[in-house]
């Protein structure tokens, strides 16, 4: 069975400083990775997502995580970071279209 | 995109008393939909998945007589709690899976709160 690591719970940075949240999953087949952002009482928003071809996958607001298979990661970075990033992060992998395994999130906070 | 529509956002309800959540897949259909259950400052916890048309598939230690999961159509499924209490308050969060996609989409949560 898969499992998600996500290796730090709360991450503090600030304002226009880069970050990265860290994410290592275990699975024995080929799998699909996601990195979901959550805002307060409400759903979750999808970021990115690799499914097959390059292993760099960028988001449309300045995320990018690489697909990295030897060391089964799938680290979440931005060079530079603004207030309203400020959210709960989740990692999820999944075998092929089948259920999501969610890591244990991590809350990003961006401090002025 | 892919839009699920969750409701209701919030209800309270007294403690011994049924709550009916809907999920819908508004503008494509949802083969598969799945229901989450996410504690305060916790991680999501799968409660079941559902496919259209069958009985769904309750993860261990998710009791499936208090939780019923009903998926009628491929645009709907509903998560029920019976005999709600106290414990079964939380944020239930739904999931639609479409092929076509190639993705998940999720509903915006609905926070239950058994006083």
């Amino acid at each position: 069975a898969q499992s998600v690591t996500q290796l730090d719970s709360q991450v503090p940075v600030f304002e226009e400083a880069p970050v990265e949240l860290r994410c290592n999953y275990s699975s024995s087949v080929s799998v699909y990775l996601f990195w979901y952002v959550q805002y307060p009482n409400q759903g979750l928003q999808l970021l990115l997502k690799y499914l097959s071809g390059s292993t760099l996958v960028e988001s449309i607001n300045g995320f990018e995580a690489e697909f990295n298979k030897s060391q089964t990661s799938f680290h979440l970075r931005k060079p530079s970071v603004h207030i309203s990033d400020t959210a709960e992060y989740f990692c999820a992998v999944s075998e092929g279209a089948q259920k999501l395994v969610f890591g244990q999130g991590t809350r990003l906070t961006i401090n002025p | 995109g892919a839009v699920v529509s969750q409701h209701p956002s919030r209800v309270i309800c007294k403690s011994g008393t049924s709550v009916k959540i809907e999920c819908r897949s508004l503008d494509f259909q949802a083969t598969t939909m799945f229901w989450y259950r996410q504690f305060p400052k916790k991680s999501l916890m799968l409660m079941a998945t559902s496919n259209e048309g069958s009985k769904a598939t309750y993860e261990q230690g998710v009791e499936k007589d208090k939780f019923l999961i009903n998926h009628a159509s491929l645009t709907l499924s509903t998560l029920t709690v019976t005999s709600a209490h106290p414990e079964d308050s939380s944020f239930y969060i739904c999931s639609a899976l479409s092929e076509g996609a190639r993705g998940y989409t999720f509903g915006s949560g609905t926070r239950l709160t058994v006083v």
